[in-house]
């Protein structure tokens, strides 16, 4: 139990054009989702916190005009990351949590982007 | 300790071996120490959940021990094997900011 998919594991765009990455919670219905990015040789660091139904909560510095989250229902939330740029090529990485167990998090694959 | 700090970095270890690491977190607000295994191209799979100082948690020939006084936590593996190798995550919960702070990882790789 407690599975959660990414999709797409892998995208390449071009600079200036938007993609959107789904995280799904497969077998549970998660409450919460947060979504992680991850640069080359660092930690993964918290973008967003997204309760369902409700706006998301974004870290210090994360832009939330460039990162849209939408957590519509309590088994999918999205990631749109618009006007892409070189800059924003990472790894991006989702997981859910159920209601009222915030810290125990089951985490998807993960995404792949690269912005040429 | 601000940070969730882990060593080493990498490891490379002979199958048999036993080897162990070490996660470094703030103390204060701690609430619980989460470890996690990730192998390439999976998604990261929970390890140890642990919240009381002194615990000790094992997994098959993965141990875990927690000092929450002092910040840190180790993690064993004994006789390690080829399919051990992955990256090793530990992540911190603590009630100030309701959110997991991760460390770097340590990248295990066990050579036959």
């Amino acid at each position: 139990g407690a599975v959660v998919s990414q999709h797409p594991s892998w995208v390449i765009c071009k600079s200036g054009t938007s993609v959107k990455i789904e995280c799904r919670s497969l077998d549970f219905q998660a409450t919460t989702m947060f979504w992680y990015r991850q640069f080359p040789k660092q930690s993964l660091m918290l973008m967003a916190t997204s309760n369902e139904g409700s706006k998301a909560t974004y870290e210090q510095g994360v832009e939330k005009d460039k990162f849209l989250i939408n957590h519509a229902s309590l088994t999918l939330s999205t990631l749109t990351v618009t006007s892409a740029h070189p800059e924003d090529s990472s790894f991006y990485i989702c997981s859910a949590s159920r209601s009222g167990s915030i810290h125990e998090q089951y985490f998807g694959p993960g995404t792949r982007l690269t912005v040429t | 300790i601000l940070n969730v700090e882990q060593s080493p970095q990498s490891l490379h270890v002979q199958e048999g071996d036993s080897t162990n690491f070490t996660c470094s977190f703030p103390s204060s607000n701690f609430y619980a120490l989460h470890w996690y295994r990730w192998e390439t191209a999976k998604s990261p799979e929970a390890l140890f959940v642990m919240t009381l100082n002194g615990d000790e948690k094992k997994k098959g020939r993965i141990s875990a021990t927690l000092n929450t006084k002092e910040g840190y936590s180790y993690l064993y593996i004994k006789g390690s094997q080829p399919e051990d190798s992955a990256t090793y995550l530990c992540a911190s919960f603590n009630n100030a900011g309701n959110m997991l702070t991760f460390g770097g990882g340590t990248r295990l790789m066990v050579k036959p």
